[in-house]
């Protein structure tokens, strides 16, 4: 089976600016989560989409915004980029058939804001 | 809140010795307890589980409820052992994970 995989590999933008980052999970996962790496907070929680549906939120603003399409591929969004953005993004997909299930990631989006 | 703290940044054995690496937790319910590792140049990827209770690649980790822990051991390391292991918890019925601060073990020949 085909891994995760996350386009675009590698974003530059400026403040202001607004990403759409995009995540295609293992084949038949439903669930799909994201998460920010920054050397300074380490690895956190975005949003997790199961079926079309957030299920789950991190403690972000309002900027960060996610979807998930009915083939479970996965987008977010950041609008009104800040420099503090920039970080490794990463996507996570999971079969989700009982909760608590192992996570395969994506090689993650590394973006950085000017 | 739900908190895993990992208190050591570095570690680096030799090639041989014992490893173990610590990872405490705070949670409120019956977490599910997870060790993810990162080789360079890959991506994140699950070393163990506990509910599992495996031992992948000579490595285990033993949940201490009592403690709040679930260090991770392997009795002898290996170069190929070095990498970023990341200790992660879900709480139930969820595929959220809250994910340790990380730690950098470097094994040497």
């Amino acid at each position: 089976k085909a891994g995760v995989t996350q386009t675009p590999r590698y974003l530059i933008k400026t403040r202001g600016q607004q990403v759409t980052l995009s995540c295609s999970p293992i084949s038949g996962h439903r669930s799909v989560s994201w998460y920010q790496q920054t050397p300074g907070q380490g690895l956190q929680f975005l949003f997790e989409y199961f079926s079309e549906t957030q299920r789950n939120k991190g403690n972000f603003p309002g900027r960060f915004s996610g979807r998930q399409f009915s083939n479970s591929r996965s987008e977010m969004n950041v609008s009104t980029l800040e420099l503090g953005d920039s970080a490794l993004y990463l996507c996570a997909s999971s079969l989700a058939l009982a909760g608590g299930e192992t996570q395969y990631f994506g090689p993650g989006t590394r973006l950085l804001v000017l | 809140a739900q908190r895993v703290t990992q208190p050591e940044k570095l570690l680096s054995v030799f090639k041989g010795a014992p490893v173990e690496l610590k990872c405490n937790y705070s949670y409120s319910g019956s977490p599910e307890l997870f060790w993810y590792v990162q080789y360079s140049r890959q991506r994140l990827q699950l070393l163990l589980r506990h509910i599992s209770r495996e031992s992948i690649k000579g490595f285990t980790a033993d949940l201490n409820k009592g403690e709040t822990s679930f260090h991770l051991k392997k009795p002898f390391a290996q170069e190929e052992d070095s990498a970023m292991y990341y200790c992660a918890l879900t709480q139930g019925g969820s595929e959220k994970l809250v994910f340790g601060k990380g730690m950098k073990l470097t094994v040497n020949p």
